[in-house]
């Protein structure tokens, strides 16, 4: 079984350039989420991705969006890169949307914005 | 915001159970406790969840108090492989986890 992965793994961007980050889920598992975690900090929801759609959003603005596709891998979009958005991005996948249900987190891709 | 309260870092002996508390006053009955951990740079990864029966599996046993207003997460014998930020989480059933900024566990020889 193999388990969550994430591309690329480091990635370095300009101030006001875009990126996409790439998520793919563990095998049968349909829900994706997406997470920011500054240096320091804990991680910061993002939003998720239940079987091709939004399903809940955190308190992040537009130009942070995101895909789903039908074989359940994912994108993160960042438009318009600013300084703080320099962060390890952290996907992670579940089976459900069930609250029992553990979520299952790739290695990361860590972005730096100059 | 985060839900729960925990210390920020605790030390503990290899060898010896390190016992990390977790307060939650506010969760509402169908909210469970889940404890994820992060070793540095990696991806946060699963302990261990519960409702309000006690739970143990290969990795921990989780404690919930009786009014499910705190637990405790209990790794019975410390390796240092298990230093880490470990994170105490309440979670609805919408699938969000809400992290806070955790207790660094140190392990030492």
């Amino acid at each position: 079984e193999t388990g969550v992965t994430q591309s690329p793994t480091h990635l370095i961007k300009t101030r006001g350039q875009q990126v996409t980050l790439r998520c793919s889920s563990q095998s049968g598992h349909n829900t994706v989420s997406w997470y920011q975690q500054a240096l320091g900090q804990g991680p910061q929801f993002i939003f998720q991705y239940y079987r091709e759609e939004e399903n809940g959003r955190g308190n992040f603005p537009p130009r942070f969006s995101g895909l789903q596709f039908p074989n359940y891998s994912s994108e993160l979009n960042v438009n318009a890169l600013e300084l703080d958005d320099s962060a390890l991005y952290l996907c992670a996948s579940s089976p459900g949307l069930a609250g029992s249900y553990e979520q299952y987190f790739g290695p990361g891709t860590r972005l730096t914005v100059t | 915001d985060a839900k729960t309260t925990q210390p920020t870092s605790m030390d503990c002996a290899e060898g010896r159970a390190a016992n990390l508390p977790c307060n939650h006053s506010t969760i509402s009955g169908n909210e469970y406790v889940y404890w994820y951990r992060q070793i540095h740079s990696q991806g946060p990864q699963y302990i261990i969840h519960g409702l309000k029966n006690n739970e143990t599996n290969e990795m921990a046993s989780l404690i919930i108090t009786e009014d499910r207003k705190s637990s405790t997460l209990i790794l019975p014998h410390a390796t240092l492989r298990d230093t880490a930020v470990y994170y105490c989480i309440v979670r609805h059933y919408t699938d969000k986890l809400i992290f806070g900024t955790g207790t660094r566990l140190q392990v030492f020889p």
